[in-house]
């Protein structure tokens, strides 16, 4: 079956703007996460959704960063304001109901000029 | 509080001799452990985890850890390297019922020499 995805897959834009990655996560399942891998680090945890609810939004860096997931499926992550120290690759994963297994997009890269 | 040590940034080998790559833990909680893998441009891949059944793990590829409670360590082993085996490898942690955010380790590049 399909997996995670993400769009875009690059993203390239100016310092100040408003930014929105999108990630489709598994069909059915409920839990939904983002990361966030700087260059030469391990991705590090932003969020976490269980159905349309964050549930941990504690690993959000600051307010510019805010993610919706207003039907329980897809997520969209924004980002406003944005500065050269956003750029990363950004992860999605989602995972069923009560399992600790993640399944990985393959990431959205974004590079702020 | 959880953690993840990686011990080393990056690990060469030559081609069909052992691999090696360590992690070490820290939880309050009792953890599940992972190891993934990533190839260049490519997404996180599953390679095994552990989540208390048995100690020694086997995964995918011909890589196995085992987790030694006592020395809070989830190395990751395979007896013989491929050149297929050349990504970057990273040790996560995470509770076993709550919140499952994973806790990543920085990453370990493993080159493999022909």
């Amino acid at each position: 079956g399909a997996g995670v995805s993400q769009t875009p897959s690059n993203k390239v834009t100016e310092k100040g703007k408003y930014v929105e990655l999108r990630c489709d996560p598994i069909s059915g399942h409920t839990a939904l996460y983002w990361y966030r891998q700087s260059l030469g680090q391990g991705p590090e945890f932003l969020i976490y959704f269980q159905g349309t609810g964050a549930a941990d939004d504690s690993g959000l860096p600051n307010d510019r960063f805010f993610a919706v997931r207003p039907e329980g499926s897809v997520s969209t992550l924004k980002i406003q304001r944005t500065e050269r120290g956003d750029s990363a690759v950004y992860l999605c994963a989602s995972s069923p109901a009560g399992s600790d297994e993640q399944f990985f997009g393959p990431g959205t890269r974004l590079t702020v000029l | 509080a959880q953690s993840v040590t990686q011990l080393d940034s990056h690990v060469s080998v030559s081609e069909g001799t052992p691999v090696l790559l360590r992690c070490n833990y820290s939880s309050s909680y009792s953890p599940s452990l992972f190891w993934y893998v990533q190839h260049p441009n490519k997404g996180l891949q599953l390679l095994l985890k552990y989540t208390s059944a048995a100690t020694l793990v086997k995964g995918i590829n011909g890589f196995e850890a085992e987790f030694k409670k006592s020395e809070t360590s989830f190395h990751l082993t395979k007896p013989s390297a491929h050149m297929s085996d050349a990504a970057e490898y990273f040790c996560v942690v995470t509770r076993t019922s709550g919140t499952y955010k994973y806790i990543f380790g920085t990453g370990t590049r493993l080159k493999v020499l022909a």
